[in-house]
């Protein structure tokens, strides 16, 4: 079993729809979430960041986490083309450790928002 | 502008030599972490470094070292012992207590 895993894309959605995006985890120390936004050829840039149990929202992007499940996701509202990218989820163990930035990846997904 | 720099952007490696990939941040972050991708799949973690003159193996340092003199700057050097070079490295930093890591632009490396 994958550490991290997120849904098989693509996903395809039509503009103006909302974009669902889910994590599953394995190891329940977990206790940083992250969701990154990747374009073709670039580098990941951090969007969503979760610590706690419920939702976090900022402008179009909500995270939700329940960390009994084990489950992290996104949902992008009134989605655009010009978020068509590809999303990672990224998880990492308690930050008072010595794990400080040791991101676990999931393969990401490719969202795709069509006119 | 504070950031993380990559250089070169695109790099290109005979078989069997070395080549070294440099990042640089200006953003005071104490650790620094480098990853690499391969296509259609996440990152995975090559080294990291907490704190200048110390570093750690990641999940895939076979073939690969670091160095870590000063704070700014944490250069990862390809050897020829990695057996599958070519893919894209990204080089990111944090804060000291932090996950929450920040990205270069990347290096594209290919080898030829």
């Amino acid at each position: 079993q994958k550490e991290v895993e997120q849904n098989s894309g693509p996903l395809s959605v039509p503009e103006g729809a909302i974009a669902s995006l889910n994590c599953t985890y394995s190891d329940r120390g977990s206790q940083s979430f992250f969701w990154y936004r990747q374009y073709s050829g670039k580098s990941p840039e951090l969007i969503m960041s979760i610590y706690s149990n419920g939702d976090k929202e900022d402008g179009r992007f909500t995270a939700q986490l329940n960390k009994a499940s084990q489950y992290v996701s996104l949902l992008i509202r009134d989605s655009q083309p010009s978020d068509s990218a590809t999303y990672l989820c990224a998880v990492a163990p308690n930050a008072g450790g010595t794990s400080y930035g040791k991101l676990t990846f999931g393969q990401g997904t490719i969202l795709t928002v069509h006119p | 502008d504070g950031g993380i720099t990559q250089s070169p952007k695109y790099l290109f490696r005979k078989e069997g030599q070395n080549v070294t990939l440099s990042c640089e941040q200006n953003l005071n972050h104490d650790a620094m972490y480098w990853y690499r991708q391969d296509p259609g799949q996440g990152l995975r973690l090559i080294y990291y470094s907490q704190i200048v003159n110390d570093f750690q193996k990641g999940d895939i340092a076979e073939g690969y070292s670091v160095s870590r003199e000063k704070k700014e700057s944490f250069p990862l050097t390809v050897t020829s012992a990695q057996k599958n070079p070519t893919a894209f490295y990204l080089c990111a930093s944090s804060i000291t207590g932090s996950t929450e890591a920040f990205f270069g632009q990347g290096t594209r490396l290919t080898v030829v």
